[in-house]
């Protein structure tokens, strides 16, 4: 079964670190684009981070400097540092599987999500 | 940036049509795509490219794009609709994804 399960979220308090994991199967994560996209509570859909195929890395600027966003082939898995935390981080964090359509990208598999609670 | 206006809530009785609308400056111009998120689920991606749809999504739904709005619009809507639904663009700009802030579909 093709699917994305995230793992990692907890309470963290502010100026903290945490990391996030994304394990995927059915399909191989190094030679997709992957995305982190964040939910904070009854707001909407906020795009974080993507690693493309070919390795090259992007960022939101709300998050660019602190978050990283990386893969572990050997476990087919996308991870996400997140360093130096604040309170507006506080979300349930999505891994994506992006799809290129003529130059635009959108979202064709997406896991359950893992909170991030950022508070002291 | 570029910014997406969604309408908060929409209501719809059971076996009427709902239209979800999406406003965008000229984003008649940018490929569209729409997600169903019930609550504690993930987003399923339920429109691609304005009017597009992937493979189990019933033929209820359907959408357009035109000038500065786009619309989801589902047809002999069902209690299991009931969901949140986001439009979503590329911005070539920034290179990032945009998404519109959300509409809470209640059927009554």
């Amino acid at each position: 079964e093709v699917q994305l399960v995230e793992s990692g979220g907890g309470l963290i308090q502010p100026g903290g670190s945490l990391r996030l994991s994304c394990a995927a199967s059915g399909f191989t994560v190094s030679t997709n684009d992957m995305n982190w996209v964040r939910q904070a509570p009854g707001k909407g859909l906020e795009w974080v981070s993507v690693v493309f195929g070919g390795s090259r890395t992007h960022y939101a600027d709300s998050v660019k400097g602190r978050f990283t966003i990386s893969r572990d082939n050997s476990k087919n898995t996308l991870l996400l540092q997140m360093n130096s935390l604040r309170a507006e981080d506080t979300a349930v964090y999505y891994c994506a599987r992006a799809r290129e359509n003529w130059g635009t990208w959108y979202f064709d598999l997406w896991g359950r999500g893992t909170l991030v609670t950022v508070s002291s | 940036s570029y910014v997406l206006t969604q309408p908060p809530s929409v209501s719809v009785a059971p076996g009427q049509t709902a239209r979800i609308t999406c406003g965008g400056n000229d984003i008649g111009s940018k490929s569209v795509y729409w997600y169903q998120q019930k609550p504690g689920q993930a987003p399923v991606l339920v429109i691609s490219d304005d009017r597009d749809r992937p493979s189990g999504i019933p033929e209820r739904f359907s959408g357009s794009n035109s000038g500065n709005t786009a619309t989801l619009i589902i047809s002999s809507v069902e209690a299991g609709d009931e969901a949140d639904y986001f439009c979503q663009v590329w911005e070539v700009s920034s290179d990032h994804p945009v998404f519109g802030g959300g509409t809470k579909l209640t059927v009554l």
